[in-house]
């Protein structure tokens, strides 16, 4: 069964603008990993949060984790037409697997 | 370039056909998996091989069979296809079993089983 699960669905928006979009979880998790994946490719790995952080950034990245809420969020900043991609969370617990949601899909339209 | 490599990328079977999808790993990773890729599913693990010489169910074995034919190269097999098969199929590797790290994926195998 799936761990995490992404909100929103699909998501459209104006280059420039930033994209925000959440991920929620039911178990404790180690660490929880954020991939993103174009039409017709494999999954690209982003960024990493561990269950004792609460903050992340990679370039125009920025995650959060709220592990008492079970949710973390992906914030893309100004984005760009290359950010349209499908974007995946998936969390590491202590059974040696990645679970993955079903993803949220972002248009970015020029 | 280092990676995963999967072989084929397209494949088209008849029910009852058999096949094995191959993946190769060049960066040294110690755990390897399978997932398949159904809309609006996200990712589902078929197995994973944690370290070289194990191998073990994820959450939809049926159906399937695996080798971790040595550090670097981990297959999938399907003894005899079936429609409900049909799917893109991912091998990805990552550095040890704890999941600290991220994982790296393959391009995919697109299957379909008429």
């Amino acid at each position: 069964s799936q761990q995490g699960e992404e909100d929103p669905q699909a998501l459209s928006i104006q280059e420039g603008e930033n994209a925000t979009m959440n991920c929620s979880y039911k178990t404790s998790i180690n660490n929880l990993q954020w991939y993103r994946q174009n039409s017709g490719r494999g999954l690209v790995h982003l960024i990493l949060i561990r269950s004792n952080e609460r903050e992340k950034h990679s370039g125009r990245l920025r995650v959060t984790l709220d592990t008492s809420k079970k949710s973390s969020s992906l914030l893309i900043t100004a984005s760009r037409a290359a950010d349209t991609a499908s974007y995946f969370c998936a969390t590491a617990s202590n059974d040696y697997k990645l679970s993955f949601g079903a993803g949220t899909t972002v248009t970015v339209r020029a | 370039n280092a990676g995963v490599t999967q072989t084929p990328k397209f494949q088209v079977l008849k029910t009852g056909q058999s096949m094995t999808l191959q993946c190769a790993q060049d960066m040294n990773h110690n755990s390897m998996y399978w997932y398949r890729q159904d809309p609006g599913m996200g990712l589902r693990l078929i197995y994973y091989s944690a370290s070289e010489g194990t191998t073990d169910k994820g959450e939809v074995p049926n159906g399937y069979n695996v080798s971790r034919l040595n550090k670097r190269e981990f297959s999938l097999r399907l003894e005899s296809a079936a429609p409900s098969q049909t799917s893109v199929y991912f091998c990805a590797s990552t550095r040890d079993r704890g999941n600290n790290y991220g994982y790296t994926f393959g391009s995919g195998t697109r299957l379909t089983v008429v």
